[in-house]
């Protein structure tokens, strides 16, 4: 199956600075990437999503990249703020509406 | 409001028992997928339901088993629990064919 991994598993940033969270695949069939963030005792919550027959996508302070040929994507978060802290996870999914999960990344935002 | 349902919302059980989680998905949504996420992992995928048919499995033993109703809800079942089973239990719900889950606010399971 599947195997997402995830880094870096712990991240600490300064207010207003950027944050990079990369995740590489397995599964080269795997054509739907989604982050999530959860914050404590939370559920997850979509926060960006990326196909595979596009290369990068923006909303606002957050975006996503996806190099198909080298089987990896990361999350860029802009202008941090501590409401950014949470733990994020990547995820692929090869079909079926499948996800398989990194082990995720905990954000801790500096004010 | 997420619109998936989860209940209940926090278990106490003892090994060797046996536990059902329930969750009723998302207006308009057919697809129930459950998973487990113990403390300080990710969400790993236990199986999936769809037209009340297990669709996919993940790598869980058969005592965890499920059902789905002709409603769409869904009841994720645990026989002989063991301490290991402990964590937290989603459900996300989503339209088969469209990528897009919702999750439910979980169960959190504690053997004991």
């Amino acid at each position: 199956g599947e195997n997402v991994e995830q880094h870096p598993s712990t991240l600490s940033v300064q207010e207003g600075d950027s944050a990079v969270i990369k995740c590489t695949y397995s599964d080269s069939a795997s054509n739907y990437f989604p982050w999530y963030k959860q914050e404590l005792g939370k559920r997850p919550q979509l926060i960006i999503d990326i196909r595979s027959n596009v290369g990068e996508k923006k909303d606002q302070r957050i975006a996503v990249t996806l190099n198909k040929t080298a089987k990896h994507f990361s999350l860029h978060i802009t202008e941090t703020q501590p409401e950014d802290s949470a733990v994020y996870f990547c995820a692929a999914s090869p079909g079926a509406n499948n996800l398989f999960f990194g082990t995720g990344t905990r954000l801790t935002v500096i004010p | 409001d997420a619109g998936v349902t989860q209940s209940p919302t926090h278990l106490i059980k003892t090994r060797g028992q046996q536990v059902t989680l329930r969750c009723s998905p998302k207006s308009g949504h057919d697809t129930v997928s459950w998973y487990q996420q113990a403390l300080g992992q990710g969400p790993q995928f236990i199986f999936q339901y769809y037209e009340e048919e297990e669709r996919q499995r993940g790598n869980f033993p058969d005592r965890f088993s499920g059902h789905q109703f002709p409603n769409y809800s869904s009841e994720l079942n645990v026989n002989a629990l063991l301490l290991g089973d402990s964590a937290l239990y989603l459900c996300a719900s989503s339209s088969s064919g469209v990528h897009g889950y919702t999750f439910g606010s979980g169960t959190r399971l504690t053997v004991v």
